[in-house]
């Protein structure tokens, strides 16, 4: 099976901008989680989708957001950005269901904003 | 609410030694638990995880961890280091109940020749 994989890889904008991010899952995976990693915060969890639906989110502002399709891709946008926003964003697909959930992580994308 | 504790942020060992990272956890039910390996620049890697089958866990690259349920913990371990190991662990944590999966704050291992 192929593995999660992340588009684009490396990213460049400018404060005030904004960026969509791209993620595929797992074929038959139907949740994927986006988290945002900084070498002063570490891993913080951004949200989850599941069947199209968001269902957990953590504590980020509302110019995070994120949608699933039909085939359980999914996308995460970030508006108006800011310099603290350079972070890499990783993405993980899970099936989502059942006591032996399993995350497995994308490459990620390295977002640097200036 | 679920937490995990890594005690040390950054363990520094000479090649051919063991290994170990400790992890503790919180959990208000019976949790699942996971290691993951991140290398530079490169993404999260699961190495192994336990999910209430047996309290030993063998996983990739020589890699294995015992949940004890009494001391809260899950510490990770590998009798000898190679320097190909040298990356940044994370412990994780999820209720069985819960949805979410809870990090660690990582520990960064650096293997000396």
């Amino acid at each position: 099976k192929a593995g999660v994989t992340q588009t684009p890889r490396y990213l460049i904008k400018t404060r005030g901008q904004q960026v969509t991010l791209s993620c595929s899952p797992i074929s038959g995976h139907r949740s994927v989680s986006w988290y945002q990693q900084t070498p002063g915060q570490g891993l913080q969890f951004l949200f989850e989708y599941f069947s199209e639906t968001q269902r957990n989110k953590g504590n980020f502002p509302g110019r995070f957001s994120g949608r699933q399709f039909s085939n359980s891709r999914s996308e995460m946008n970030v508006s108006t950005l800011e310099l603290g926003d350079s972070a890499l964003y990783l993405c993980a697909s899970s099936s989502g269901q059942g006591v032996i959930d399993t995350q497995y992580f994308g490459p990620g994308t390295r977002l640097t904003v200036l | 609410a679920q937490s995990v504790t890594q005690l040390d942020s950054h363990v520094s060992v000479s090649e051919g030694t063991p290994v170990l990272l400790r992890c503790n956890y919180s959990s208000s039910y019976s949790p699942s638990l996971f290691w993951y390996v991140q290398h530079p620049n490169k993404g999260l890697q699961l190495l192994l995880k336990y999910t209430s089958a047996a309290t030993l866990v063998k996983g990739i690259n020589g890699f294995e961890a015992e949940f004890k349920k009494s001391e809260t913990s899950f510490h990770l371990t590998k009798p000898s280091a190679h320097m190909s190991d040298a990356a940044e662990y994370f412990c994780v944590v999820r209720d069985n109940y819960g949805q979410n999966f809870v990090f660690g704050p990582g520990t960064r291992l650096s293997v000396l020749p």
